[in-house]
């Protein structure tokens, strides 16, 4: 299994809704990070877990709340959001931080 | 601050030519580099990666490295209309990836 899948592909919510994005991955990489994506810029980092720990934060809001319940698990719990949080979000994995990352096929946000 | 650079584009080439993209980064740390391919509405999908000077090839892709003048590159040969895509170049040093923000390719039938 060498791919980094995402759950779900599609949301829409308003803005006083919680809901969660979910990645998973099985190729035992230590790594796993959330980017986020608005249309034509590149991948933006959000957090970062090595070791199933949180190692980078980059200044995210709070209505985003990441959880690694394990290795292969991470989560990216959505509260009170904005419109302006609307785009694609990307999961991602690898082996050690900062070495090559596979990319899931990302879930698109719409927030009404 | 690390930066990565990239020519927006976007960069047109008629099918069957060479596709040359094109990388500076500022950080002399960076020891990794990567290109990803991402078609609209797509996910980003590693094609070539590279940590020495020098050539790396890879089918019909070639990545460049030269760390003294900080600048990475990606030749395409024989470019086909699928390879119309936006190429992302990205830098790693002892953290994470950074992004340059891409380079548009536009391959002609």
């Amino acid at each position: 299994d060498t791919e980094v899948t995402q759950t779900p592909k599609h949301l829409v919510m308003g803005m006083t809704n919680k809901k969660s994005l979910k990645c998973e991955q099985h190729m035992g990489h230590r790594a796993m990070y959330w980017y986020k994506q608005k249309a034509k810029k590149p991948p933006e980092l959000m957090f970062v877990y090595s070791y199933e720990k949180l190692s980078i934060n980059e200044s995210v809001p709070s209505r985003f709340s990441p959880e690694c319940p394990n290795s292969s698990l991470l989560n990216l719990h959505l509260h009170a959001l904005q419109p302006e949080d609307s785009a694609l979000y990307l999961c991602a994995s690898s082996q050690e931080n900062g070495v090559r990352a596979s990319f899931g096929p990302g879930t698109r946000l719409t927030v009404l | 601050q690390k930066e990565v650079e990239q020519n927006s584009g976007p960069l047109s080439v008629p099918e069957g030519a060479i596709a040359s993209l094109n990388c500076t980064y500022s950080d002399r740390g960076s020891q990794s580099f990567f290109w990803y391919r991402q078609y609209s509405g797509k996910s980003p999908e590693l094609i070539m990666f590279i940590y020495s000077n020098g050539d790396k090839e890879d089918g019909r892709f070639t990545a460049q490295l030269n760390k003294a003048s900080q600048y990475v590159s990606l030749l395409i040969r024989d470019s086909q209309p699928s390879d119309s895509a936006t190429y992302l170049c990205a830098a790693s040093g002892y953290s994470t990836l950074t992004f340059g923000k891409g380079t548009m390719l536009l391959v002609s039938p």
